[in-house]
This record gives C-alpha cells, sequence and structure tokens, in this order.
C-alpha cells in the first residue's frame, strides 16, 4: 500500500516571501501521479498542481511549483510571492497509474500542513 | 456549471442510527468518489462509484456503503454510527472525457460535517 507523509504540521510566510512545504511518500510502483491540494477554512478542496512520475521536469502553475525526487520519493510544493489568499490546509496525494495508462482511482492524502501567511 | 454539491451541509446523529449523505456530481461527470476526513486529518478514501458500481473500496467496514443512480448522483450510507464516525465527508467527482484522457481530476465538494452524540 502506499503512504504519504507530511512532517510540517504548520508552517507561516511573511507576505510576498517564499515558503516550501514538503512531502513523502512510499510506494512499490514505477508510474503514478502526485498532487498538492489546498483546502481553505471553507473546506472545498482545490487542486493546485499535478506531476506525472514519468516526467522528469518539475511541473508549475503560476506561483506554484514542485521538486519531485523520484529516487528519494520526495515531492516539495514551492510557493512564490506568497499571498493572503495562499493561507490554507494544504495536503500531498498519490494516485495509482491503472492499467490502460489512465488513472481514475482513489488518492491517498498526507496529513497535511496548515500555512498561515503574515501580512 | 454548479460544480459538485453536498446535502446536507451539517448532520447531528446519535450513536447506533443511520444517516444517508447525499452527492450531486460536477456536469459532465460519471464517477463519484468519497472520502472521510477526521477533525486535522488527510482525507481517507471509503470507495469510488461508476456506472453504478462500486469500482474500489478503501479500507472502511460494511457499515459504510454507497448507491450511485443513473444520473450519476451518489448517496453514502453509514449504519449503526459511532463516536468514530463524526468527521467531514467529502465528494469528489471525475470524468475520463471524451478523448479518453489518462488523467481525470477529481473536483471536490463542500463536505457534509457529520457529528455523531
Amino acid at each position: 500500500a502506499q503512504t504519504v507523509t507530511q512532517s510540517q504540521p504548520e508552517m507561516s510566510v511573511q507576505e510576498a516571501e517564499t515558503v516550501t512545504l514538503s512531502c513523502t511518500y512510499d510506494t512499490s510502483e514505477s508510474d503514478y501521479y502526485l498532487f498538492w491540494y489546498k483546502q481553505p477554512p471553507s473546506r472545498q478542496m482545490i487542486l493546485v498542481i499535478r506531476q506525472e512520475a514519468y516526467k522528469q521536469q518539475n511541473a508549475t502553475e503560476n506561483r506554484f511549483s514542485v521538486n519531485f525526487q523520484k529516487a528519494a520519493k520526495s515531492f516539495s510544493l514551492k510557493i512564490s510571492d506568497s499571498q493572503l489568499g495562499d493561507a490554507a490546509m494544504y495536503f500531498c496525494a498519490y494516485r495509482t497509474l491503472n492499467a490502460g495508462g489512465t488513472s481514475y482511482g482513489k488518492l491517498t492524502f498526507g496529513q497535511g500542513t496548515i500555512l498561515t501567511v503574515h501580512p | 456549471d454548479a460544480g459538485v454539491t453536498q446535502s446536507p451541509t451539517h448532520l447531528i446523529k446519535t450513536r447506533g442510527q443511520q444517516v444517508t449523505l447525499r452527492c450531486s456530481p460536477k456536469s459532465g461527470h460519471d464517477t463519484v468518489s468519497w472520502y472521510q476526513q477526521a477533525l486535522g486529518q488527510g482525507p481517507q478514501f471509503i470507495f469510488q462509484y461508476y456506472e453504478e458500481e462500486e469500482r474500489q473500496r478503501g479500507n472502511f467496514p460494511d457499515r459504510f456503503s454507497g448507491h450511485q443512480f443513473p444520473n450519476y448522483s451518489s448517496e453514502l450510507n453509514v449504519n449503526a454510527l459511532l463516536l468514530g464516525d463524526s468527521a467531514l465527508y467529502l465528494c469528489a467527482s471525475s470524468s475520463l472525457g471524451e478523448q479518453g484522457e489518462s488523467y481525470n481530476e477529481q473536483f471536490f465538494g463542500p463536505g457534509t460535517r457529520l457529528t455523531v452524540l
């Protein structure tokens, strides 16, 4: 079974600064997807960024980027130019690549990191 | 597009009772997944429904059951409620898409907060 670990229960950052959230995972599979989700106090889980394990290039989405180290099974999220609206619980998640090259199944989440952004 | 909707928003039950939670998927989606999120924890996968069948199941007891209707909406039923069932229950919908893309994003609803007393 796959496991996802987020070792930082809480992190804080000053507005406009950069912060990095850590995530490690354990799997015996060679192909899979990794995700970062954001859950603000409103509770709605929102996808921030995803990474396909077969792609060596790190994914980026505007101010969000990842550092994917497949051999080390590490998947960190970097938020640049932090904004007050970035304050939320962030979850790292894993999903298997199913037969036929599709990926539709369960997400395995880490415990989450609460990010506080100070003005 | 209304996105994923869930009802009710909040629910209070007592131990031993039964509860039904409802989910309407995002327009065009045919797959519904359910997750349980205890306070301060990450969501745990309960099961996933596709074409009205349970396609995948997590490590939850048989007290947790579900159903998917022809219009793709879904229900989560929990029998013989325990105090430990108190949690936020999240529904997520997805679809492989017309071209059968290899990746299909799961869109989450706002959740139902269940409190068991």
